[in-house]
């Protein structure tokens, strides 16, 4: 059974960058057809699409936060990481890590997620 | 991008149906199959209920179906139980490599 697991990154101060790894257990993100996406839902509200990295290593953003996210593949770990810049109060929300399946079109393994707050 | 538009809340009976839209443009919605919908407990991550429009992953019950027409997608839930209460999103495929998801919609099971 697939699992996602995100890190603890907590409190982050206004301007900082916001670091979060998932680690992937029970299937290798090395395996072709999938994508490994970030999402999040800020407090109360809906959920945005931040982006995701083939196994190939591709990336692709949210339009709206292209210029200030950054997703990697460690292979070695078997997990993946994001990285948001210049993070403001808009940007505490819990953040997911999930796997998006070519063949569904739809993301089928989801992290229990991680409330990231920014604040100072 | 804008996000897809579900209406805020719906809600009904146990045993009845209700139908939850989500309305894209023809830029998501209604050029491509890749629409998805999630359902989300409180506190909980959420869970893929349908895939390409109308699929249903292995282990959801069929009370979950899922249909399109135009530049709009529908979640219909029939023979609501409790267990339906939830917050429910749809999400399509946009082009580009980009991904948009709904506003959401609470279910409300009277």
């Amino acid at each position: 059974q697939l699992q996602l697991q995100e890190s603890d990154s907590g409190l982050v101060k206004p301007s900082q960058t916001l670091s979060l790894t998932c680690a992937v257990s029970g299937g290798s993100i090395s395996s072709g057809g999938y994508s490994w996406s970030w999402i999040r839902q800020p407090p109360g509200k809906g959920l945005e699409w931040i982006g995701y990295i083939y196994h190939s290593g591709g990336t692709y953003y949210n339009p709206s936060l292209k210029s200030r996210v950054t997703i990697s593949l460690d292979r070695s770990k078997n997990q993946f990481s994001l990285k948001l810049s210049s993070v403001t109060a808009a940007d505490t929300a819990v953040y997911y890590c999930a796997r998006l399946s070519v063949a569904l079109g739809g993301h089928d393994y989801w992290g229990q997620g991680t409330l990231v707050t920014v604040s100072s | 991008q804008s996000a897809l538009t579900q209406p805020p809340s719906a809600s009904g009976s146990p045993g009845q149906s209700v139908t939850i839209s989500c309305t894209g443009t023809s830029s998501d919605v209604g050029t491509y199959n890749y629409v998805s919908w999630y359902q989300q407990h409180p506190g909980k991550a959420p869970k893929l209920m349908i895939y390409e429009v109308s699929k249903r992953p292995s282990g959801v019950p069929d009370r979950f179906s899922g249909s399109k027409s135009g530049n709009t997608a529908s979640l219909t839930v029939s023979g609501l139980q409790a267990e339906d209460e939830a917050d429910y999103y749809c999400s399509s495929y946009a082009g580009s490599d980009n991904v948009i998801f709904g506003g959401g919609t609470k279910l409300t099971v009277l």
